[in-house]
């Protein structure tokens, strides 16, 4: 079982420029959530989806898009890249029932854009 | 709205114990989490409150008292291997079992 991969693993983009990060799981969970994270601010929510063709803002949406199209993917884009987007993001899965679960985290995107 | 406070940083000898604390303020509260993050990696669970007192786990236990907003990891035994940041985070409410963390105390443990 890989768990919850995420690609790219590092990326540079200019300002401007656009790009998705993917965030597959194999573990059947319902729930998937996009944060990033900054130094000195902790992890932040961007967009999450409570199943297939749901999604949902965050506390930080602003500038990204997401989409869940299959159960197992969820994808989150910048349509155009701003230096303040630069960041690690993480995606994270949780299943639908057992609030006594942590989430389970992908091994995250640093993104830079310049 | 939601916020939680934890130290920047706390260091501590190798065998000894660590208590890193967290207080939270929230508009709703349905659990308390506690992670831990190894330098550029990501975050792994390690615990989960949601009544008042002590759940332990092996070397690390974590505390929760819900009237006064305030948690503790605790950590026995140290080794060098428990260098990383530990956050702390709740669950305001169930609906999409939405999770808010805290900044993060980095744990320096040194021989």
């Amino acid at each position: 079982n890989a768990g919850v991969t995420q690609t790219p693993k590092f990326r540079v983009l200019k300002t401007g420029q656009s790009m998705t990060l993917l965030c597959a799981q194999d573990m059947n969970h319902e729930y998937m959530y996009w944060y990033r994270q900054d130094p000195g601010m902790g992890l932040r929510l961007i967009h999450y989806s409570v199943g297939e063709g749901t999604t949902a803002k965050g506390e930080v949406p602003d500038g990204y898009n997401v989409s869940r199209l299959k159960k197992q993917n969820f994808l989150l884009g910048l349509e155009s890249a701003a230096p303040s987007q630069t960041s690690v993001y993480f995606c994270a899965t949780h299943p639908r029932t057992g609030g006594v679960y942590g989430y389970t985290f992908g091994s995250g995107t640093r993104l830079t854009v310049v | 709205g939601q916020s939680l406070e934890q130290p920047s940083e706390v260091t501590a000898v190798e065998g000894a114990i660590v208590q890193i604390n967290c207080t939270y303020q929230t508009s709703g509260f349905n659990g308390l989490f506690w992670y831990q993050q190894h330098a550029g990696e990501a975050p792994t669970f390690l615990s989960y409150n949601v009544l008042d007192g002590l759940e332990e786990k092996g070397r690390f236990s974590s505390f929760l008292s819900r009237s006064k907003g305030y948690s503790y990891l605790l950590l026995k035994e140290l080794q060098m291997k428990d260098s990383a940041s530990y956050l702390c985070a709740v669950r305001p409410d169930t609906g999409g079992f939405k999770t808010i963390f805290g900044a993060g105390t980095r744990l320096f443990v040194k021989a």
